[in-house]
């Protein structure tokens, strides 16, 4: 358990709508990371908040967004769902601000039919 | 462009057998260097890291080796067993602007046959 929570862990949804992916981190961490893994795809890296400042951008659409709150949880919001979202979306945190050893959820699994 | 390459999709090594598994970046800013395993429908976990200020480290049955000059880092595991059967994803850090979270190669699948 590396100490990284995700909700929910499957989702299905129709094209169109909108979702929304919850994560609470590390006790202590201060950075959020979203990663996206699709088939045949690598990890990849969508956004990173820290202290709830966005900090890098990724390979982010437009159509998504993230925030992180005060007590640090992390949200990302997927909207105008295509058929090409379905994807695992990964969170991750650490504590350091800058890229290091990064601990990482069990995934979102995000179903668009 | 992909800044950090797997060239091997998938390996397969007997049990009890060395498996080596090859990463290669090309940017040089690059100064920190991860390998995490990813079983099935699980998050990735990391394994084992290495700074470039270091040209090896090891971890019981896992060593990281890195070469600088020719931007190359390797993961040893020796001797293979059953349950290393997994996916091993290569990453990459730069501290000075390394806000950007990691960089990650699409992944080598390790079969590690009996």
């Amino acid at each position: 358990d590396s100490g990284v929570t995700q909700t929910p862990k499957h989702l299905i949804t129709a094209t169109g709508q909108r979702v929304t992916l919850r994560c609470s981190p590390r006790s202590g961490d201060l950075s959020v990371y979203w990663y996206q893994q699709s088939l045949d795809q690598g990890l990849q890296f969508l956004i990173q908040y820290y202290n709830g400042e966005e900090r890098a951008k990724g390979n982010i659409l437009e159509r998504f967004s993230a925030q992180q709150f005060p007590d640090l949880h992390s949200e990302l919001n997927l909207s105008s769902l295509e058929l090409g979202d379905s994807a695992l979306y990964f969170c991750a945190s650490s504590f350091p601000a800058a890229g290091n050893t990064i601990y990482f959820g069990e995934g979102s699994w995000l179903t668009v039919v | 462009d992909q800044q950090v390459k797997q060239n091997s999709p998938s390996l397969s090594v007997q049990e009890g057998r060395i498996s080596i598994l090859n990463c290669d970046y090309t940017n040089s800013m690059f100064d920190y260097f991860l390998w995490y395993k990813k079983y099935p429908a699980e998050g990735p976990t990391f394994l084992i890291s290495i700074s470039s200020i270091k040209d090896k480290n090891e971890d019981g049955r896992f060593t990281v080796f890195l070469n600088k000059s020719a931007k190359h880092l390797s993961l040893h595991i020796v001797p293979s067993q059953p349950g290393d059967s997994a996916v091993y994803f290569c990453a990459a850090s730069a501290s000075g602007g390394g806000a950007d979270g990691l960089t990650f190669g699409k992944g080598t699948h390790l079969i590690i046959q009996p």
